[in-house]
Formats: structure tokens, sequence, C-alpha cells
């Protein structure tokens, strides 16, 4: 009931493609978290939402949370290599953490 | 500034042996908290802290798991008696408050029982 379901797990992209990786929650939120690990590190924090319908921007990536704030989204324009990593988002309230999408970049 | 300390960045132990792992948080915060990651299970949170006072471990998977956080700037996990299922990376994490604020995440300790 308190989980958050993270799709897809996986995803391959061609370098300069387009990626959006969803989180979705059976319950409102009260806020969610997005996190980016690269392979072998540590998840480091990118961005919180707060508001219903919030659309937040950093560079190439564009983070929204939905109206009922039950899902939130995390899309990235024009991949580059550097964006490799798995992405998860955590609800914040109950500290919990998605599976991941992890991004693989195909040069 | 140093970021969350862990020690040791890996570990290898034995089965049945006890494996202790530390974390140093950010001077000032407040909210410590330790997760367990696998690939069959993600990023698990295992316990927190706020002020010391240990909050949630409901996550603690059973009674070999204890943490303790002797001051505000040191906290420890310990498993005893290891078993190889508790192979994984070890991450400690800090933030100002428990809910809120981002968390700032140790290096990780990957431990590897045999």
């Amino acid at each position: 009931g308190q989980q958050v379901m993270q799709i897809p797990q996986y995803q391959h992209v061609q370098e300069g493609e387009d990626f959006t990786t969803y989180c979705n929650s059976s319950t409102t939120l009260s806020n969610i978290q997005w996190y980016k690990q690269r392979p072998g590190g540590h998840p480091v924090f990118l961005i919180q939402l707060v508001k219903s319908g919030e659309v937040k921007k950093q560079k190439r990536l564009t983070f929204q949370f939905g109206e009922a704030k039950k899902n939130s989204s995390l899309h990235i324009t024009a991949t580059q290599t550097t964006d490799v990593g798995t992405y998860f988002c955590a609800r914040d309230d109950k500290i919990i953490f998605g599976k991941g999408t992890r991004l693989h970049i195909l040069p | 500034d140093a970021g969350v300390i862990q020690s040791p960045r890996h570990e290898v132990t034995e089965m049945g042996q006890e494996v202790t792992l530390r974390c140093k948080p950010i001077s000032g915060h407040n909210s410590l908290f330790w997760y367990r990651q696998t690939m069959m299970r993600g990023l698990e949170l295992l316990i927190y802290f706020n002020n010391n006072v240990p909050i949630d471990d409901s996550g603690m998977p059973e009674d070999r798991f204890s943490a303790k956080m002797p001051n505000a700037s040191f906290s420890t996990l310990k498993i005893q008696p290891s078993e190889p299922r508790d192979s994984a990376v070890y991450f400690c994490a800090s933030s100002f408050t428990t809910g809120g604020k981002e968390q700032f995440f140790g290096p990780g300790t990957r431990l590897t029982v045999l």
C-alpha cells in the first residue's frame, strides 16, 4: 500500500534520444524525491516535488508531480552518456524508495 | 565538507562471524538512515534515527541485525551472526530532518559473506 512503483525497470536508448521514467503510488504522497545512482556509486539527491501539478526543470531534466499527487515522472531530453545510471523516486513521508529505472545509453 | 563517511568500504567475512559497519553523518544533520541495497530487493530502509534516537526499525530483517547511535556523530550497524544472504551494499545517509529534506548518502559498504 505504501510502496512506490517505478516503470520501466530498464531502458536502453540511443544517445541523443529522450528518456522518461514514471513513479506511481496507490496513495496520495505528501512529497516525492528523485535520486540518481551512477554505476558503482551511491544515490545522489536530484530534486523534491511538493505541490500538486508541480513541474521543475534542471537543464535537460524535467520533473513532474501529478495533480492528484499519486504519480511523478522524470524526463531527460537528448540523453548523454553522463546520464547513465539508475533513477529512483522516493516517497519522503515513509522514506520508501522505488526499485529504480536503470538507464543505459547506446553510443 | 567531508560528506557522510562509512567504513569499511569493503568487507569479506565468513558465515557466522560478527560484522560491524560504521557511519559518521554530516556534521549538523540530526537524522541518520541505514539502507541495504541488493539487485533483487532494491534499496531498503533498515532503520532511522532522529536526534540519536531510533524512530523506526521495522525494516531490520531480524534479530541478528542491530543498530546504535551513541552520539550525533557516529552510528554502527551490527550483524551477528552473519549469513550469506546478508551480502549487499549497506548505505548510511543523513539529513537535517527526517522528512522534507534531501538525504546525503555515504559511499556504502560492500559486504560479502561467504
